[in-house]
């Protein structure tokens, strides 16, 4: 399974702040899912978006997707030290696999 | 969401052994599992689809005689590493398909061939 692409790939910013992860993508998608991975764990569902939506939101979290740009983003909002982690996309095309992007990680300063 | 176990968490073990890693779907009968492996710093990459009762299928570049997958029921699916090395060593995780097109992740086994 051939990865989309994730910038940047590291993001390092203040408590307080926002982060903004992009992600891009190669082929057409039923739908993109957003995953966190603390280091060293396995991965946490965080949001799945479907390719007939443009925006979604759950708690601090926001994301886009622009199908005519193959492309996503995740919007986290007044970032806490408990948000270093990092950061998936994955997409979901034929046969419910997933095909993971380079990932960001995320580091949250207190 | 679906509970998803990995046993161990990790294993070191020699090069030319076998090492089990077990995934266990702990409150959802899954039919479909997957398996991947991630290096570190890195991505992951899925290996292979582990189907109940069938054959698994296996991502292109992933030998099926070094990783033995067996699905046997709906709760349990199990990777088996032959005669690893250690290119082999990485963390390897494992997740369940859901019911609402998600996906849920094992914690992973780190796996280590001296």
């Amino acid at each position: 399974s051939q990865q989309g692409e994730e910038d940047p790939q590291a993001l390092s910013i203040q408590e307080g702040e926002n982060a903004t992860m992009n992600c891009s993508y190669k082929t057409s998608i039923n739908n993109l899912q957003w995953y966190r991975q603390n280091s060293g764990r396995g991965l946490v569902h965080l949001i799945l978006i479907r390719s007939n939506e443009r925006e979604k939101h759950s708690g601090r979290l926001r994301v886009t997707l622009d199908t005519s740009k193959k492309s996503s983003s995740l919007l986290i909002t007044a970032s806490r030290a408990a948000d270093t982690a990092s950061y998936f996309c994955a997409n979901n095309n034929a046969g419910n696999m997933l095909t993971f992007g380079g990932g960001t990680r995320l580091m949250v300063k207190p | 969401g679906a509970v998803v176990s990995q046993h161990p968490s990790r294993v070191i073990c020699k090069s030319g052994t076998s090492v089990k890693i077990e995934c266990r779907s702990l409150d959802f009968q899954a039919t479909t599992m997957f398996w991947y492996r991630q290096f570190p710093k890195q991505s992951l990459m899925l290996m292979a689809t582990s189907n109940e009762g069938s054959k698994a299928t296996y991502e292109q570049g992933v030998e099926k005689d070094k990783f033995l997958i067996n699905h046997a029921s709906l709760t349990l699916s199990t990777l088996t590493v032959t005669s690893a090395h250690p290119e082999d060593s990485s963390f390897y995780i494992c997740s369940v398909m859901g019911s609402t097109d998600t996906q849920y992740f094992g914690p992973g086994t780190r796996l280590t061939v001296l």
